[in-house]
């Protein structure tokens, strides 16, 4: 059974740029949740993707979208990026569209200069 | 709106002595209440829930926490700290979405 993986590991962006960031949901998973932690704070939820729709959002900005694929993989964008976007952020799989039992992986850290 | 307040940033201990991690939270309704542990470099994993029946919830790795509605309180204790136990430890309080609101956190520091 393969983990919740997410790419890339570490990027850096200077601010205004765009980014996409990726992540692999566990096997048997329809859902993923994206959580922002920033240093010392947290996990904030941003959305979650349930069956390739959102289902819910946390609040942040339009400029952090996201979608899921048919084979339950997820992307989150985040547009015209700010310096307190830097972060680590979180993706997380579970099963029907809740959160009781999620996996997280191992994040992907964003420096925005 | 649902909160959490873990008032302990950190928390040192000595290895083989026993810990407890408070937490409070702020629900309308019976919470459903999560305890995750982060270690350096990894996501976090759930160490157990709580979400109705038996007030006292076994974990994984040895840990339990006791929900106490009177007092808004899901603590977390383990009778004996092992030095791999250091980690970034994170309440959460989740209603009918189950999505949670996460903690500040709270990290362990472990003495040999």
């Amino acid at each position: 059974e393969t983990g919740v993986t997410q790419s890339p590991t570490h990027l850096i962006k200077t601010r205004g740029q765009q980014v996409t960031l990726r992540c692999s949901s566990q096997s048997g998973h329809n859902t993923v949740s994206w959580y922002q932690q920033a240093l010392g704070q947290g996990p904030q939820f941003i959305f979650q993707y349930y069956r390739e729709e959102e289902n819910g959002r946390g609040n942040f900005p339009p400029r952090f979208s996201g979608l899921q694929f048919p084979n339950y993989s997820s992307e989150l964008n985040v547009n015209a990026l700010e310096l307190d976007d830097s972060a680590l952020y979180l993706c997380a799989s579970s099963l029907g569209g809740g959160a009781i039992e999620q996996f997280f992986g191992p994040g992907t850290r964003l420096t925005v200069l | 709106a649902q909160s959490v307040t873990q008032p302990d940033i950190h928390i040192t201990v000595s290895e083989g002595a026993s810990l407890e991690l408070r937490c409070n939270y702020s629900y309308g309704a019976t919470p459903y209440l999560f305890w995750y542990v982060q270690s350096p470099g990894q996501g976090l994993q759930l160490l157990l829930k709580y979400f109705s029946g038996d007030t006292l919830v076994q974990g994984i790795k040895g840990f339990e926490a006791e929900f106490k509605r009177s007092q808004s309180s899901f603590n977390l204790r383990k009778p004996s700290v092992h030095w791999s136990d250091a980690a970034e430890y994170f309440c959460a309080v989740g209603g009918g979405s189950y999505i949670p609101t996460f903690g500040r956190g709270t990290s362990l520091i472990v003495h040999p």
